[in-house]
């Protein structure tokens, strides 16, 4: 699976928009894109997860760029229960691999 | 609620101690996993079960003995822990299919874990 490179801690205001780059330079044609994040002690929690195309969901956004060597996760209206540990992770995925994850982006919203 | 469950959320176990972990999954899924959490570390793999099957062993400590019965539940028998192994323990499931562009996907969910402490 390709590396990921995330920044390893951001802030953000609460009721703003929180933007967790991710970049994945040696991704290749046929790995997915996903997000988890990590509240204190608790699993992960999926998130979102795509291709190509960018995708929304109830959660987040996913903007994928188009060589596909970076991502965005756009979470739109952070609240402070969105202060988490979030991952980012490329892989082929389907045939019962694990999950390789990262140190991740801690996200801090501030109050 | 994920639809994976894990018992106890909670253990302590002296290291002469044996004890299970269990996980259920209500998901319908094919493979299940067993993760390990140490404080301030990744998550790390630890077995994989694919249809039953036991698909990868990373290198795990025979003290750590996994089993599968069916597709729904995972155990985790430990037995003669170091203090080392105090960890999250995580179980998570997923469904193995095919994808878009040749390629494969699938999402895997996890359970809340077992925070095990061993004395």
């Amino acid at each position: 699976d390709a590396k990921t490179t995330q920044p390893t801690s951001m802030d953000c205001a609460e009721g703003r928009a929180a933007n967790l780059p991710c970049n994945h330079s040696t991704i290749s044609g046929n790995e997915y894109v996903y997000w988890y994040r990590q509240i204190h002690s608790q699993g992960p929690q999926y998130i979102i997860h795509g291709l190509k195309n960018n995708e929304t969901n109830e959660m987040a956004s996913l903007i994928i760029t188009e060589d596909r060597k970076s991502s965005t996760l756009i979470l739109p209206h952070a609240t402070l229960r969105d202060t988490a540990v979030y991952y980012c992770i490329v892989r082929v995925g389907g045939g019962a691999d694990g999950l390789t994850f990262g140190k991740g982006t801690h996200l801090i919203i501030q109050p | 609620e994920t639809g994976v469950t894990q018992t106890p959320r909670h253990l302590v176990m002296g290291m002469t101690n044996k004890k299970s972990l269990k996980c259920e999954q209500h998901l319908g899924h094919n493979a299940m996993y067993w993760y390990k959490q140490s404080a301030k570390k990744p998550l790390e793999l630890m077995f994989v079960y694919n249809f039953k099957e036991q698909t990868e062993n990373n290198s795990v400590p025979s003290r750590f003995s996994p089993e599968c019965p069916n597709s729904s539940h995972l155990f985790l028998h430990l037995h003669t822990l170091q203090p080392e192994d105090s960890a999250l323990y995580l179980c998570a499931s997923s469904q193995v299919k095919m994808g878009l562009a040749g390629g494969l996907a699938d999402t895997q969910y996890f359970g809340p874990g077992t925070r095990l402490t061993v004395l």
